[in-house]
């Protein structure tokens, strides 16, 4: 167990909808990260949240945004969904200067 | 851009056996490379390797640097139908940027 948390588990959304995933880690590592991971592919870095502050992102448009909350808590957000959006969601966390990240058990969106 | 490829794709494999996992990446600012494990959502944590040569063991599991060739092993000895996952293996820049491959399918068979 990693103690990292994502909500909801499962979710269905259609195309043009807007979508809110949440993530929290019981450990209090302050550096936050957000991927992408489509069926046969490897976890695609969405970005980066450290101290409340987006601070590195990946090739993502930017109907793609997120949040960092003061207890480290972390949403992402998806506008105006497309087709392809369907995908597994991790999230994971580290402590800043650190390499070892703790991942969620991830958040599954399928967009109709 | 930076990248990361491993191989095979995919691997099928009887219990007792031997598998080496390939990884090779090209990247800017390569900060250390990191293997994960990924059975069924959350991909956890294996290996970390910044140092090229120096070996990292964890029971039946170990992995190796190597700087020069710009690519990573991981050995799994005496397989176990438990160590049915994809592998993963990432670096990080010193950006704090993680790149993932597309991981190996490994498939132990009793």
């Amino acid at each position: 167990e990693t103690g990292v948390t994502q909500s909801p588990t499962h979710l269905i959304k259609t195309r043009g909808q807007q979508v809110t995933l949440r993530c929290s880690s019981q450990s209090g590592h302050n550096t936050v990260s957000w991927y992408q991971q489509a069926l046969g592919q490897g976890p695609q870095f969405i970005f980066q949240y450290y101290r409340e502050e987006e601070n590195g992102r990946g090739n993502f448009p930017p109907r793609f945004s997120g949040l960092q909350f003061p207890n480290y808590s972390s949403e992402l957000n998806v506008n105006a969904l497309e087709l392809d959006d369907s995908a597994l969601y991790l999230c994971a966390f580290r402590t800043g200067g650190t390499d070892t990240q703790y991942f969620g058990p991830g958040t599954r969106l399928t967009v109709l | 851009e930076d990248k990361v490829v491993q191989s095979p794709l995919s691997l099928v494999v009887h219990e007792g056996d031997t598998v080496t996992l390939n990884c090779s990446y090209e990247v800017t600012n390569f900060r250390s490379l990191l293997w994960y494990k990924q059975e069924k959502k959350a991909p956890t944590f294996l290996f970390m390797l910044t140092s090229s040569g120096i070996e990292k063991k964890s029971g039946r599991l170990s992995s190796i640097l190597d700087k020069k060739e710009l690519s990573s092993i991981l050995n799994i000895t005496a397989t176990q139908t438990g160590d049915s996952a994809i592998y993963l293996c990432a670096f990080n820049t010193n950006a704090g940027k993680s790149t993932f491959g597309d991981g190996t399918t490994l498939t132990v068979k009793p």
